[in-house]
């Protein structure tokens, strides 16, 4: 089983849907992440959490909200999607060491 | 927002020849650099974590340098075969504990 997993893997929505990512990990790490990909763009950050109560944006978090329900779990959520929020989604974990491990992604596409 | 630069953006080269990319990074509030090795469809997967200015790093055919007082680093690969062929992420982490990605190399081995 993977360490880090993610879902839906794919997701079609319309502009104004509310949307859930969900990610989960194994890996006992207290650190979790969010970022997103687009084409040229590489990975730019969403959101953070080191730990179950701790919560920071990153570099692009307008139209994004993040929970951290438990350790093992931290979701995101767009509230009301947009199409220039349609891209590949990464969840990543890390145990406080430089290292991170990334989910398998979620590829998000906003009508 | 901090600059993470890569180049080239894309490399093709034949089987067999050594090749090296560049990731350059602000040169204050230096933590660690990670370079990661993403193939399509899956998960970036971590390649070196390098945290002291002359670091060097090896791993197979792929070899790693870090200059922090300058804010570079190199990635070789010497003699590139097809299962080389990824894009070649970097990361740099500030003090402040994120992570900010590069664009990217893309690099394509042609048999």
């Amino acid at each position: 089983d993977a360490d880090v997993t993610q879902t839906p893997r794919n997701r079609i929505t319309k502009t104004g849907k509310r949307i859930m990512l969900e990610c989960s990990q194994t890996k006992g790490h207290d650190r979790m992440y969010w970022y997103r990909q687009d084409p040229g763009l590489g990975l730019r950050l969403i959101y953070y959490s080191f730990d179950v109560k701790d919560i920071n944006k990153g570099e692009i978090s307008d139209g994004y909200s993040v929970s951290r329900q438990a350790q093992a779990k931290f979701s995101l959520s767009l509230e009301s999607a947009i199409p220039n929020q349609t891209a590949l989604y990464f969840c990543a974990t890390s145990a406080g060491v430089p290292e991170q491990f990334f989910g398998p992604g979620t590829r998000l596409t906003v009508l | 927002i901090l600059n993470v630069e890569q180049s080239p953006q894309s490399l093709h080269v034949q089987e067999g020849d050594s090749t090296n990319f560049t990731c350059s990074f602000p040169s204050s509030n230096f933590y660690a650099l990670h370079w990661y090795r993403w193939e399509t469809a899956k998960s970036p997967e971590a390649l070196f974590v390098m945290t002291l200015n002359g670091d060097e790093k090896k791993k197979g055919r792929i070899s790693a340098t870090l200059n922090t007082k300058e804010g570079y680093s190199y990635l070789y690969i010497k003699g590139s075969q097809p299962e080389d062929s990824a894009t070649y992420l970097c990361a740099f982490l500030a003090t402040g504990n994120q992570f900010y990605f590069g664009t990217g190399t893309s690099l394509t081995v042609i048999p």
